[in-house]
């Protein structure tokens, strides 16, 4: 069965950084791309951040360019989200999902997530 | 990157279909065969309903089903049952190498 379990979320000052995780379990974490997707209180899902299956390429949102970085590390079968300079606007539940098929067609499935919440 | 124009709310008897619209751009919508669907019930994670325009993974119920015309995504649900309340979103890879997500749809099963 596949398993994604994210932590590192918890509540930071603006400004502060932060560094997810995810931890995979139950496929071949290392021939798949994994997403980072967000949601924030009541509201709709906002994709955050991919990167393919060997770490070599990544994309990011507008919204987190330049403050958060996606990586993974295939050896230990984890996905990581670093996110740094956090604004009030940032806090939300993170999901990482894996790509369902391929790197374009669809997130699935998803983790349980983890809330960040960016507060002073 | 806008965000995809989804209603915020839709409802329906059981038994009954209803369709929830997906709408955005040539540069996504448009112009991709990505085109998902995803069910959200409260306090859970979303799951994947619908790849590839109008692909089901294998244990999604045959009453969901999708389709696209010009910048429009829909997702038809038939027959419907209380289960199927839940919010929905649909997503796009784009033409930027981006993904977007639509703002979501309420579904109430009256």
């Amino acid at each position: 069965e596949v398993q994604l379990v994210e932590s590192g979320g918890g509540l930071v000052q603006p400004g502060g950084s932060l560094r997810l995780s995810c931890a995979a379990s139950g496929f071949t974490f290392a021939t798949y791309a994994m997403s980072w997707v967000r949601q924030a209180p009541g509201k709709g899902l906002e994709w955050v951040a991919t990167i393919i299956y060997s770490g070599g390429v990544t994309y990011s949102a507008d919204s987190v360019k330049g403050r958060f970085t996606v990586s993974r590390d295939n050896s230990k079968n984890t996905l990581y989200l670093q996110m740094n300079s956090l604004r009030a606007e940032d806090t939300a539940i993170y999901y990482c999902a894996k790509a369902w098929q391929q790197l374009v067609n669809g997130f699935d499935p998803w983790g349980q997530g983890t809330l960040v919440t960016v507060s002073s | 990157q806008s965000a995809l124009t989804q209603p915020a709310s839709v409802s329906g008897s059981p038994g009954q279909s209803i369709t929830i619209s997906c709408t955005g751009t040539s540069s996504d919508v448009g112009g991709s065969n990505y085109v998902s669907w995803y069910q959200q019930h409260p306090g859970k994670a979303p799951k994947l309903m619908i790849y590839d325009v109008s692909k089901r993974p294998s244990g999604v119920s045959y009453r969901f089903s999708g389709s696209k015309s010009g910048n429009t995504a829909s997702l038809t649900i038939s027959g419907l049952q209380a289960e199927d309340e839940a919010d929905y979103y649909c997503s796009s890879y784009t033409s930027a190498r981006t993904w977007v997500f639509g703002g979501g749809t309420k579904l109430t099963v009256l």
